[in-house]
């Protein structure tokens, strides 16, 4: 399987509950990162953990990750409607240069109300 | 708080006919990006640039695709001959050091 593997692929939960995506990935990485698109629309970063960090909060979004499973996790805590969109994990191998983000598949969350 | 701005945000174009994409790093980004994505699928890496030169490129960015920072502000994104495959989302990024990328909103490009 490729860098950057979300499961599950499709998530559909109750507003209010939790929503919990993970991402596996193959090689060392200098940091993971997590985005969120809406249908159609941008790109837009929520979170990036570097590799020597375990968890990472920002606002209602809680990001781990675990370097010896090279697996991380996105928690999106008390899900609203808004949230319902699609989430990428990216692996960034940058040390020096230019380098480039690596993609997963995503992970399509619908909140219903 | 800075954006990279991409225009325009929709093009279509007829196949085999030119396209430029243009994208406005944010000013002080020294590594710049580009992705794609085609309805449905993953982003995937096109191309990265820095120093006024192509540091990578993936088997997509085959010869029909090239990249030019003209002028210091703008980076375009040029497909010579489009093919109905090019159809997708593209994406600009850019970054000032090993973290923080931004990406542009997009150009969906539709090729008929």
């Amino acid at each position: 399987s490729q860098q950057g593997e979300e499961d599950p692929q499709a998530l559909s939960i109750q507003e209010g509950e939790n929503a919990t995506m993970n991402c596996s990935y193959k090689t060392s990485i200098n940091n993971l990162q997590w985005y969120r698109q809406n249908s159609g629309r941008g790109l837009v970063h929520l979170i990036l953990i570097r590799s020597n960090e375990r968890e990472k909060h920002s606002g209602r979004l809680r990001v781990t990750l675990d370097t010896s499973k090279k697996s991380s996790s996105l928690l999106i805590t008390a899900s609203r409607a808004a949230d319902t969109a699609s989430y990428f994990c990216a692996t960034d191998r940058s040390m020096q240069g230019a380098q480039k983000l690596v993609f997963g598949q995503g992970t399509r969350l619908t909140i219903n109300p | 708080e800075p954006e990279v701005t991409q225009t325009p945000s929709h093009q279509v174009t007829q196949m085999g006919q030119e396209v430029i994409l243009r994208c406005v790093p944010i000013s002080n980004h020294l590594y710049f990006y580009w992705y794609r994505q085609i309805l449905g699928q993953k982003v995937e890496f096109l191309v990265s640039f820095y120093n006024n030169e192509i540091s990578e490129k993936s088997e997509i960015f085959d010869d029909q695709f090239s990249v030019e920072r003209p002028d210091g502000s703008n980076f375009t994104l040029k497909i010579r001959s489009t093919k109905l495959e090019d159809s997708a989302m593209y994406f600009c990024a850019s970054r000032e050091t090993a973290y923080g990328y931004t990406f542009g909103s997009g150009t969906r490009l539709t090729v008929v």
